[in-house]
């Protein structure tokens, strides 16, 4: 079965400072996995996925097969980026999304 | 482009009444997913469709159906409402069955009584 864990429901983190949010998962087969975001009144949107190794708003992620995480990091973390983000995992095809329990995201001034 | 519409935005209903919840998917799309959001929680899977077929189901009882229109708009029907009932319920759409890029809806909020 398929299933994505955000351990943390809650990070705040001072500007500037380094941020990581964690997501492990469980998939037999090959996973897609995807970070996305919902802002305040905003609707869920995605923020980046793993086949890309992209760099979306100064964010990365790293697929580790062998500890099975797809930690979202950035390096210096800016006001804009509070939010809730939600980790998924997409199945073959990605016809269905496995979504964690989110993060919510705070950026102290 | 507006994007995913969905109607209403937000509702109340009845224990053991029925709901009609109704998406449009983003210009060019044709593949249609819909997701249930309890409070706290990430949005569960209920099903998607494509070419006006159920193409997979997530782990939702049969009170919970569907139906895509030759327009590729979607609706979501719940049947026999139960108070656990209550949550977002999101549209996401994309083009094609296999690839990413969901574009998700702003929800409909469906309160049970």
């Amino acid at each position: 079965a398929q299933r994505v864990t955000q351990p943390e429901k809650l990070l705040s983190v001072f500007k500037g400072a380094p941020v990581e949010l964690k997501c492990n998962y469980s998939y037999s087969g090959s996973p897609e996995l995807f970070w996305y975001v919902q802002y305040s009144r905003q609707r869920l949107q995605l923020l980046l996925r793993h086949i890309s190794r992209e760099s979306i708003k100064g964010f990365t992620a790293d697929l580790n097969k062998g500890e099975t995480s797809f930690h979202l990091k950035k390096p210096f973390a800016q006001e804009e980026d509070s939010a809730m983000y939600y980790c998924a995992l997409g199945d073959f095809g990605n016809e269905k999304l496995t979504f964690g329990t989110g993060t919510r995201l705070t950026i102290i001034p | 482009d507006a994007g995913v519409t969905q109607s209403p935005t937000h509702l109340i209903k009845t224990r053991g009444q029925q709901v009609t919840l109704r998406c449009s998917p983003k210009s060019g799309h044709d593949t249609v997913s819909w997701y249930q959001q309890a409070l706290g929680q990430g949005p569960q899977f209920i099903f998607q469709y494509y070419e006006e077929e159920e193409r997979q189901r997530g782990n939702f009882p049969d009170r919970f159906s569907g139906h895509q229109f030759p327009n590729y708009s979607s609706e979501l029907n719940v049947n026999a409402l139960l108070l656990g009932d209550s949550a977002l319920y999101l549209c996401a759409s994309r083009q094609g069955v296999v690839g990413y890029g969901y574009t998700f809806g702003s929800g409909t909020r469906l309160t049970v009584v």
